[in-house]
């Protein structure tokens, strides 16, 4: 119950178009929702966060969409650009900060 | 946000020896935390560290090991000891500071090499 699963593993996207990335978890303790950036040889770098009583929150090209009764929640990169190539992590905690990280996402739009 | 360095940011070490990674942030912290990021993975929580307390081990992971310390409200350190090379990782500290409590912010790593 303490996984967070994430999908897909990578993704190609091309320049314009929306990257979409899935995240499932099963406790429904958790109740922040994190997706982090990161580029390679860097640390992840923290996107946007949702917590379950809202549905949505966007933030510039960012969407978190969250499905509470479904336990999953989407980023949506949308108009994506090359310089959003990256590796995407989704995470989940429950209000303990210790945060269990999905596998990752390497996205690459393609110019 | 918070601003944070580590040192340092990589090394190549002998099996046997122990490296001490240095994590410092620019602003005081209640909590920091230290994980392992193994290439092309996911990050694995190793521990975690308050001030003026022992720190908090997960599963898999010993004070033996993975010593920490944490002398002040900005800074800590992880030694990992007697190296193998499965010891080879990312290593990343991170801290919590953000509305709600709840956001972590991520060092750089340390790319850390066991021959």
């Amino acid at each position: 119950q303490q996984q967070v699963k994430q999908s897909p593993q990578s993704l190609i996207v091309q320049k314009g178009g929306i990257s979409i990335i899935n995240c499932a978890y099963e406790n429904t303790a958790f109740d922040y929702f994190p997706w982090y950036q990161q580029f390679p040889g860097k640390g992840p770098a923290l996107l946007i966060a949702i917590r379950p009583d809202v549905s949505e929150k966007k933030e510039g090209r960012f969407t978190i969409s969250f499905n509470k009764s479904a336990k999953q929640f989407s980023l949506h990169i949308m108009d994506s650009q090359p310089g959003d190539s990256a590796t995407y992590f989704c995470a989940a905690s429950m209000g303990t900060y210790k945060y269990i990280f999905g596998t990752g996402t390497r996205l690459k739009v393609l110019a | 946000s918070a601003v944070i360095s580590q040192k340092p940011s990589r090394d190549i070490c002998q099996r046997g020896t122990s490296l001490t990674i240095q994590c410092q942030v620019d602003s005081q912290v209640t909590m920091m935390f230290w994980y392992r990021q193994q290439p092309g993975q996911s990050l694995t929580l190793i521990a975690t560290a308050n001030q003026g307390s022992e720190a908090t081990y997960e599963s898999g992971f010993v004070i033996d090991k993975f010593p920490i310390s944490r002398p002040n409200l900005t800074f800590s350190t992880l030694t990992v000891s007697n190296m193998s090379p499965e010891d080879s990782s990312i290593y990343l500290c991170s801290v919590d500071k953000g509305t709600g409590g709840d956001t972590q912010y991520f060092g750089p790593g340390t790319r850390l090499t066991v021959l």
